[in-house]
């Protein structure tokens, strides 16, 4: 059974960085290309990045203008966000999702980032 | 302001049918695939179409995805309480190189 697991949210000051991790397991990770998504509260579904299984491939939403990065380790079956500069806008629930080629076939539950003073 | 327009809420009684529309542009929706997301109170999205018409073997055929030319529409039938819900349109921009979401519909089952 697939499962992603995201950990590394919480409470962090304006400026401040963080960095979110995403363990997956159920399937054979590598193989994969991964995604982060989130979601304000009270607010739609934001696509934040992709990042294809070798990390040849990365693609970035152009909002987060340079300050997220995504990473993975195939070895850890494991995908990052490294996020600085957070602003008070990037308060959100972070998913992690898997790419199914077409479509985020699978989701975790969702880790909460909150930016304030 | 999302790339990819839907209504607000749509609403209609057990039992009843629903269509929940999702406009976007010959950069997106036209010349990409469409997938569609229900995400139930307090948990994550769950993929309910793809590929503009496809359902994961586990949706039940009350759901059904169409498209044609710059929009999309997801439709259920035989509505439940349990369909109540936020859905959300997605598909790849050919211009802005990324995934892009519709704003989101609530389903209220009345």
């Amino acid at each position: 059974e697939v499962h992603l697991v995201e950990s590394g949210g919480g409470l962090v000051q304006p400026g401040g960085s963080l960095r979110l991790s995403c363990a997956a397991s159920g399937f054979t990770f590598r193989t994969y290309s991964m995604n982060w998504v989130r979601q304000a509260p009270g607010k739609g579904l934001e696509w934040l990045s992709y990042i294809s299984g070798g990390s040849s491939t990365i693609y970035y939403a152009d909002s987060l203008k340079g300050r997220f990065t995504i990473s993975r380790d195939n070895d850890k079956n494991s995908l990052y966000l490294q996020m600085n500069s957070l602003r008070a806008e990037d308060t959100a629930l972070y998913f992690c999702a898997r790419n199914d080629v077409n479509y985020f076939g699978y989701w975790g539950q969702g880790t909460l980032v909150t930016v304030s003073s | 302001q999302s790339v990819l327009t839907q209504p607000p809420s749509v609403s209609a009684a057990p039992g009843q049918r629903v269509t929940i529309s999702c406009s976007g542009s010959s950069s997106n929706i036209e010349n990409n695939y469409v997938s569609w997301y229900q995400q139930l109170p307090g948990t994550a999205p769950k993929v309910l179409i793809y590929e503009d018409n496809k359902r994961p073997s586990e949706i039940p055929d009350r759901f059904s995805g169409s498209k044609l030319g710059t929009s999309a529409t997801l439709g259920i039938t035989g509505l439940q309480a349990g369909d109540e819900a936020d859905y959300y349109c997605a598909t790849w921009d050919s211009t802005l190189y990324g995934v892009v979401f519709g704003g989101g519909t609530h389903l209220a089952v009345l």
